[in-house]
């Protein structure tokens, strides 16, 4: 069964950092591109980045970029997010997700909340 | 970037109804189009992809349609636990994936 699993949210202050980590099991992780997709309180769906297979190619929403930075272990079946210089703005559930083909999220974890707050 | 712009924003039904939401792109996507279906609390959960194609496990009364901008999604008869809220998502042009503003349906 695939299982994703998001930690590492919580509460934090205005300019401050937080990493987000997705434990992912029950397929061939290393093949797999994947991205995170984050949703803010009684909002839509919001892409934030991607990641392939093996790193290779890194992608971030403009409204990330240049403060946020997603990464892998292959050997650990493990997707991060290190979001540094937090703003209000980006209180969201963060959801971590598996490309399925070209582009369709297939599996999604249950999400993690993040809250920027003074 | 693709801006997609579902309608209604929300719907109002009774179990047994057809119900159609519709998906349009700011430009042609061909048939990259992905339909979602997120609950309250819980995370989406994709549905069709392909514009058509019918994700493994979802039962046959979901269907989807359409190519170039303009998309629809078909509940053929709803059933008690399709009340919820769905996204179309483009991944023809990436990045970014953009999705819709959902569409939230509620019971009549």
């Amino acid at each position: 069964e695939v299982q994703l699993v998001e930690s590492g949210g919580g509460l934090v202050k205005p300019g401050g950092s937080l990493r987000l980590s997705c434990a992912a099991s029950g397929f061939t992780f290393s093949s797999y591109s994947m991205n995170w997709v984050r949703q803010a309180p009684g909002k839509g769906l919001e892409w934030v980045s991607s990641i392939s297979s093996s790193s290779s190619y890194i992608y971030y929403a403009d409204s990330v970029k240049g403060r946020f930075t997603i990464s892998r272990d292959n050997a650990k079946n493990s997707l991060y997010l290190q979001m540094n210089s937090l703003r209000a703005e980006d209180t969201a559930v963060y959801y971590c997700a598996r490309v399925f083909s070209s582009g369709w999220l297939d599996y999604w974890g249950q999400g993690t909340l993040v809250t920027v707050s003074s | 970037d693709i801006q997609m712009t579902q309608s209604p924003s929300s719907v109002s039904a009774s179990v047994g109804d057809r119900v159609t939401i519709t998906c349009r792109a700011s430009q042609g996507i061909s048939s990259w189009l992905a339909w979602y279906q997120q609950k309250p609390g819980k995370a989406p959960k994709l549905l069709i992809y392909a514009a058509s194609s019918l994700q493994s496990g979802v039962p046959s009364r979901f269907s989807g349609s359409g190519s170039g901008t303009d998309f629809t999604l078909t509940i053929s008869s709803l059933q008690p636990e399709d009340f919820a809220t769905y996204y179309c998502q483009q991944a023809n042009s990436f990045p970014p994936y953009t999705f819709g503003q959902g569409t939230k349906l509620e019971i009549k």
